[in-house]
């Protein structure tokens, strides 16, 4: 596999539920990034990893639960979600930025969640 | 506050020329990004800009005003396969990402 990888690629839960989103990226970058992105709104940044430590939450509800065992894997645990939850949800990775400076994101397909 | 403006939509012709405007305001700045998504896709990267002019990759070129705070993205020769979103980010002091609303670019035969 290449690129940035996210499983799955549709999920459908309930408000009660407990779920995680998986990442993985094949580039050898050391960031990685959550995004939710709603209809006709911008993308909306939710964590930050750089080198496995979380330099970035923007205040982000407790319910959105992000874990970073490695360089190459991200995820995001989810429970008790809200209908306005549902969006679709984006994995990036990209160089280190703090030390490299600008360098651009690589996406992967995103996971369509919907909150039931 | 930080914030990036683009249209919400766009219509032009195949074989047309269109040119998607971005104004933005960042905290410190550390480039433009312009991004393209197909629907039900992943964004994907187009170019950047940090110094003042034009940069041209193929058919697609990217404009920087850093005292205006504008960008523009130009795209030659449309093809129906360029509808898609089109994604303004500038980068800010911090090296994250603020990114508009997205312009979607509708083509017409």
């Amino acid at each position: 596999e290449t690129g940035v990888t996210q499983t799955p690629r549709h999920l459908v839960m309930g408000m009660t539920n407990k779920k995680s989103l998986k990442c993985e990226q094949h580039l050898g970058h050391n960031a990685m990034y959550w995004y939710k992105q709603s209809a006709k709104k911008p993308l909306e940044l939710m964590f930050v990893y750089n080198f496995k430590e979380q330099t970035e939450n923007n205040s982000v509800p407790s319910r959105f639960s992000p874990e970073c065992p490695n360089s190459s894997h991200l995820f995001l645990h989810l429970h008790t979600l809200q209908p306005e939850d549902s969006a679709l949800y984006l994995c990036a990775s990209s160089q280190d930025f703090l030390a490299g400076g600008p360098s651009e994101q690589y996406f992967g397909p995103g996971t369509r969640l919907t909150v039931t | 506050g930080q914030n990036i403006d683009q249209p919400t939509e766009m219509t032009a012709t195949e074989g047309a020329i269109v040119q998607i405007n971005c104004t933005y305001q960042t905290s410190g700045f550390n480039g433009l990004f312009w991004y393209q998504q197909h629907a039900g896709e992943a964004p994907t990267f187009l170019s950047y800009n940090v110094l003042d002019g034009l940069e041209e990759k193929g058919r697609f070129s990217s404009f920087l005003s850093r005292s205006k705070g504008y960008s523009y993205l130009l795209l030659k020769e449309l093809q129906m396969k360029d509808s898609a979103s089109y994604l303004c980010a500038g980068m800010d002091s911090n090296y994250q990402l603020i990114w508009g609303a997205g312009t979607k670019l509708i083509i017409k035969p």
